[in-house]
C-alpha cells in the first residue's frame, strides 16, 4: 500500500500522560497537513508543513501540541499532557504541489482516547 | 473567522433519486472548494474541486458541483444515486486569512442511499 499511513491506529492514555502519533506521506508528497477529527465534525486543521518548513502552527490547539517533520518525510505530532477533551481522530494527509488547492491524501487517523 | 456550513446533516434516498447537497462558505476572498467523500470504513478522498474558471466542475463517480460566488456557495449534485454512494460528504475551503493558510472543512453531511 502506497497511502498515507499512521501509527498507532489506536492510543487509549489516561490524562497527564503525553502521547506521540506518526504519519508517513506518500513518498513524493512534499506537504504533510494534521487535522484534529471530533464525533459529528469534519476535519479542524491544525499545522502543515512543505517539506521539513512549518508553514503554519497558528492553529494548534494549545502550546502542548507540536508537530514535527525533521526530514522532510515523516512527522509526528506529540501531545503533552493530555487531557480528556484531547480524545478525537487524528488525521494527517499530504498532497504534491506548491499551492492550497493541491488535492490532499488522507490517512486512515489515529484514534485518541483519554481517560 | 472562515466557517463552511452544509445544510443536511443525514440525507436519506432511494436508489435513483436525486441528489443536492448544499454547503456555503463565509470566506469573502479568492478560495479554493472541494468536496471530499468518506465512505464506511474508508478514508477522506477528494470527489471534485474548484479553482477558477467554469463554475460547473465535474469529478468522480458522476458528481458535479456548482460554484455561485454571488451567494457563497458550492453545492454538490448527482442526477441519479446508486446504493453505493452511501458514504459521509465534506465540503472544505482553503484561502488565507489574518493567520495564514486555511483548510476549513464543514461538519459533513451522512448520505444513506436504500436499495
Amino acid at each position: 500500500d502506497t497511502g498515507v499511513s499512521q501509527d498507532p491506529r489506536h492510543k487509549i492514555t489516561k490524562r497527564g500522560q503525553n502521547v506521540t502519533f506518526r504519519c508517513d506521506p506518500i513518498s513524493e508528497h512534499n506537504r504533510l497537513y494534521w487535522y484534529r477529527q471530533t464525533l459529528g465534525q469534519g476535519p479542524e486543521f491544525l499545522t502543515y508543513f512543505q517539506n521539513e518548513a512549518q508553514l503554519e502552527k497558528s492553529r494548534l490547539l494549545s502550546d502542548r501540541f507540536s508537530a514535527e517533520r525533521p526530514k522532510g518525510s515523516f512527522s509526528t505530532l506529540e501531545i503533552q499532557r493530555t487531557e480528556q477533551g484531547d480524545s478525537a481522530m487524528y488525521l494527517c494527509a499530504s498532497s504534491l504541489g506548491g499551492t492550497s488547492g493541491s488535492e490532499q491524501y488522507f490517512g486512515p487517523g489515529t484514534r485518541l482516547t483519554v481517560t | 473567522a472562515q466557517s463552511v456550513s452544509q445544510h443536511n446533516h443525514h440525507v436519506i434516498l432511494s436508489e435513483a433519486a436525486s441528489l443536492e447537497l448544499g454547503c456555503n462558505y463565509s470566506y469573502g476572498g479568492t478560495v479554493n472548494l472541494f468536496w471530499y467523500v468518506q465512505y464506511p470504513g474508508q478514508h477522506l478522498q477528494l470527489l471534485l474541486k474548484y479553482f477558477s474558471g467554469d463554475p460547473l466542475v465535474k469529478g468522480i463517480k458522476g458528481f458535479e458541483a456548482e460554484f455561485i460566488k454571488s451567494k457563497f456557495s458550492f453545492n454538490l449534485r448527482k442526477p441519479s444515486v446508486q446504493w453505493s454512494d452511501t458514504a459521509e460528504y465534506f465540503c472544505a475551503v482553503t484561502a488565507v486569512d489574518n493567520y495564514g493558510q486555511n483548510f476549513v472543512f464543514g461538519p459533513g453531511t451522512r448520505l444513506s442511499v436504500l436499495p
